[in-house]
């Protein structure tokens, strides 16, 4: 049973173009919610992450948004550059304001990025 | 520079072999992950220690599977015997301290039994 989906394994966006990624997630006891960016042959690494007592994060080029009451958070990334085109993670993990809960990060499958020149 | 280092970064052998995957976490960091990726289950958590202790390792097929912390320098994933299913790329990362925040990954040991 999949508790963070992402139900696009992939998308193709234009060079300069928005690129949006899609994360949907199932347990209500997720609190906290990352995106991690994996290239060819390398470990996954840390992009940007979001809490539940925000709805938005910022970070140059990417924004996260979550929608708690949809279980619904979407990254955003403007402009598409070139080296972008990578497999995007979404994560969660619970009990950071409710106690509780357990360490490590539950994924989903991962959607891959091809900005197209 | 700081980083998760994963032995071997590729392993082909066969099927019933023993299989040892070796990590050192990032220096000081106290909170070790082992995780697995497939294609068609994406990033699975297989087990993971905090402090050298395991805390879970609920994801792990435990009757060929092991996993050990034998320092804090050390982490050691083994599978015995393998089977063709276990082909896959698996991950160490390390965090340190606290309950959230983001995981240091190593590049992976990409594992192909036949």
């Amino acid at each position: 049973d999949q508790q963070v989906k992402q139900n696009s394994p992939s998308l193709s966006v234009q060079e300069g173009r928005i690129s949006i990624l899609n994360c949907d997630y199932t347990n209500s006891m997720f609190d906290y919610f990352l995106w991690y960016k994996k290239y060819p042959a390398e470990g996954p690494t840390f992009l940007i992450s979001i809490s539940s007592i925000k709805d938005k994060n910022e970070d140059g080029r990417f924004t996260v948004f979550l929608n708690k009451s949809a279980k619904h958070l979407s990254l955003h990334i403007v402009p598409s550059q070139p080296g972008d085109s990578a497999v995007y993670f979404c994560a969660a993990s619970a009990g950071m304001y409710s106690g509780g809960g357990a360490d490590g990060l539950t994924f989903g499958k991962g959607t891959h990025l091809i900005i197209q020149p | 520079d700081a980083r998760v280092t994963q032995t071997p970064r590729h392993k082909v052998t066969e099927m019933g072999q023993e299989v040892t995957m070796r990590c050192q976490p990032i220096l000081g960091h106290n909170t070790v992950f082992w995780y697995r990726q497939t294609m068609m289950q994406g990033l699975e958590l297989l087990a993971y220690f905090r402090n050298r202790a395991p805390l879970d390792d609920s994801g792990m097929p435990k009757d060929r599977f092991s996993a050990e912390m034998p320092d804090a320098t050390l982490a050691t994933l083994k599978i015995q015997p393998s089977e063709p299913r276990d082909s896959a790329v698996y991950f160490c990362a390390s965090r340190l301290g606290s309950l959230h925040g983001e995981l240091f990954f190593g590049e992976g040991s990409r594992l192909t039994v036949l």
